[in-house]
């Protein structure tokens, strides 16, 4: 059973360019949920993808946004990237509907913007 | 808001030592709380987790209690391996919400 896939592994980019990255849940798991983890620190919630909608957003700005698909797989957009939006983006899928929704995590893109 | 303190690291221990890293929420209503690994160039793993007041969490030697009186989720292990050695994150998740909330993370290392 595939884990969380996201891709792509890397990625290094240039201010003010954009940028898509993309999740596959876990077999089973409808809903996808995105986080940013700056070099040292904890993840931040971006926001979190349901039935093809955004259910809940974290402090982010508007640059950045989302997208599932029919099949629940997702893809995280920023525009205008900054400096600052380098990080580890990760991926976590979920079963809604289960107990206490335990999140399931992939292994990460890692941006750098230069 | 919801929020979680970890102790600062590193902690640098050697194999076989007692493990103990501190972590302590704030939170309104009845959280859920994790604890998830990171080991290098890889993403969340989750370690371990209880979802009511004085649940113990418990996986691979390690342990954590739900202590709602002290708000607090300390992750312990009686004896480390080197295998052990990644980053540590204490996290919450608040009834009826969609969203983690993690500690800036522990890192630490065991020395053979």
């Amino acid at each position: 059973d595939a884990g969380v896939t996201q891709s792509p592994t890397h990625l290094i980019k240039t201010r003010g360019q954009q940028v898509t990255l993309r999740c596959s849940p876990k077999s089973g798991h409808d809903t996808v949920s995105w986080y940013q983890q700056a070099l040292g620190q904890g993840p931040q919630f971006i926001f979190q993808y349901y039935e093809e909608e955004e259910r809940q957003r974290g402090n982010f700005p508007d640059r950045f946004s989302g997208h599932q698909f029919p099949n629940y797989s997702s893809e995280l957009n920023v525009n205008a990237l900054l400096l600052g939006d380098s990080a580890l983006y990760l991926c976590a899928s979920s079963e809604s509907g289960t107990t206490h929704n335990e999140q399931f995590f992939g292994p990460g893109t890692r941006l750098t913007v230069l | 808001g919801d929020s979680v303190t970890q102790m600062e690291g590193p902690v640098t221990l050697s194999e076989e030592a007692f493990l103990t890293i501190n972590c302590t929420y704030t939170a309104t209503g009845y959280p859920s709380l994790f604890w998830y690994v990171q080991y290098p160039g890889e993403g969340l793993q989750l370690l371990l987790k209880a979802t009511k007041a004085d649940d113990k969490g418990s996986n691979k030697g390690f342990e954590a209690t739900y202590r709602k009186e002290t708000t607090s989720f300390h992750l312990e292990k009686g004896s480390v391996q080197v295998s052990d050695s990644a980053v540590y994150f204490c996290a919450l998740k608040n009834q009826g919400a969609q969203k983690l909330v993690f500690g800036q993370g522990t890192r630490l290392t065991i020395n053979p």
